[in-house]
């Protein structure tokens, strides 16, 4: 069965200080992994998608790469307006299957 | 940005009533999802489709029922509402491109509180 884990639960960083969420998985038939990010009360909203192992995408402070194990989302130099929740998903099997993972609360204080 | 739409935002509502909750996307996306997502807690795929006329129920067991007579439209459907039903409802698209997942675009949710 696939298995997404996020870690940690929760995140609480100094503006500029900059840190890495990891997203461990295990999976028959990796077809893609996503990055997401949430605000309360939202949608997820998309960020990044990385298919194959070493595959490295970045979008303004964050960037996030890939293992045959996991992924990090590296976040530099954060600012409160980064907080949110961020959210993993894997996409594998023949209908292409997702499941998404808990989630890290990410909150950046002033 | 995304071009999909859920209404209404927010519904209060009575046990055993009828709800359907609308989901529409303007990409053309053929791929529609229905996701299910308690506070705190990850996503849950209850419903998805492929394309017109096309059905599918995802890994969690729901007591709703979806259509998809149009591309651009897949509303959700609960014949009689329960207090159990209590969660945030989110409706998403996606190109369908065969072998690769494309990414999903969200709709703000619909937060239904059954009383």
């Amino acid at each position: 069965e696939d298995q997404v884990t996020q870690s940690p639960e929760a995140l609480r960083l100094q503006e500029g200080e900059s840190s890495s969420l990891n997203c461990s998985y295990t999976v028959s038939g990796l077809r893609g992994l996503f990055w997401y990010r949430q605000d309360p009360g939202k949608g997820p909203e998309f960020l990044f998608t990385l298919y194959s192992a070493g595959e490295e995408k970045e979008k303004e402070r964050l960037k996030a790469t890939l293992t045959k194990k996991e992924s990090f989302l590296h976040i530099t130099a954060p600012k409160p307006e980064d907080s949110a929740t961020y959210l993993c998903a894997l996409a594998s099997g023949g209908y292409q299957k997702v499941t998404f993972g808990t989630g890290t609360k990410l909150q950046v204080i002033p | 940005e995304a071009d999909i739409y859920q209404t209404p935002r927010y519904l209060v509502i009575g046990t055993g009533k009828k709800i359907t909750l609308e989901c529409s996307q303007t990409m053309g996306h053929d791929k529609m999802y229905w996701y299910q997502q308690d506070p705190g807690m990850e996503l849950h795929l209850i419903h998805y489709s492929y394309g017109v006329n096309s059905t599918e129920k995802g890994d969690l067991s729901s007591e709703s029922t979806v259509s998809r007579i149009r591309t651009e439209h897949f509303p959700l459907t609960l014949e009689s509402a329960r207090p159990s039903h209590t969660s945030q409802y989110l409706c998403a698209s996606s190109e369908y491109s065969g072998g690769a997942n494309t990414e999903a675009f969200f709709g703000q949710g619909t937060r239904l509180t059954v009383v």
